[in-house]
């Protein structure tokens, strides 16, 4: 089934640790979007990327990094992670040259303790 | 700055009709999405405005109006798998997206 897949789905995870979130998409999307969703607030992007082999920041950048090293994947690492980086955390893409309508993937669950 | 003002709640009876207002402030203008998210999943694409007016598609509708900055989602014949929160978001100038805190509606029998 094409789509996005994210992993894990679920994680607890001790303050100071490294962290690294999954996305892969199979529908051959340029854009890839990574956000975090807390309740009260909008959906926040943390990084995006208009096509492999490019990044660039989103509102809340600190803290994350990315990479694209092709069209499919582009995972999410927390360097050290914190606990206000405890929240849900969705990647999304899109397809060039649609209205941007957004997929997004099941979403991660991250709880940093 | 930028801002998207949605109610937090609203309530309404199995086959009946609600509207879900959405009122944004960004700078520019270059469309305005619908999302649907149940609870525990991910959003889901509902519709997408960017010329004023309504846009029909099933029993949802979204209307438009760049002068007010101002739209609403429209449900028809509410049914309980209607029950989700629904977020509006914006593209700014600069193509990013905006988003509202979302709309969750509760549907009653």
């Amino acid at each position: 089934i094409a789509g996005i897949t994210q992993a894990p789905t679920s994680q607890i995870l001790a303050a100071g640790r490294r962290m690294t979130l999954r996305c892969t998409q199979d529908m051959r999307h340029n854009a890839m979007y990574w956000y975090r969703q807390d309740l009260g607030l909008g959906l926040r992007l943390i990084h995006y990327s208009n096509t492999a082999g490019t990044t660039g920041k989103g509102e809340v950048p600190d803290g994350y990094s990315v990479s694209r090293a092709n069209t499919d994947d582009f995972p999410l690492t927390l360097a050290s992670a914190v606990p206000s980086q405890t929240s849900v955390y969705f990647c999304a893409s899109s397809p060039t040259g649609s209205t941007g309508e957004l997929f997004f993937g099941e979403g991660s669950r991250l709880t940093v303790l | 700055g930028q801002n998207i003002d949605q109610p937090t709640e609203m309530t309404a009876t199995e086959g009946a009709i609600v509207q879900i207002n959405c009122t944004y402030q960004t700078s520019g203008f270059n469309g305005l999405f619908w999302y649907q998210q149940h609870a525990g999943e991910a959003p889901t694409f509902l519709s997408y405005n960017v010329l004023d007016g309504l846009e029909e598609k099933g029993r949802f509708s979204s209307f438009l109006s760049r002068s007010k900055g101002y739209s609403y989602l429209l449900l028809k014949e509410l049914q309980m798998k209607d029950s989700a929160s629904y977020l509006c978001a914006v593209r700014d100038s600069n193509y990013q997206l905006i988003w509202g805190a979302g709309t969750k509606l509760i549907i009653k029998p």
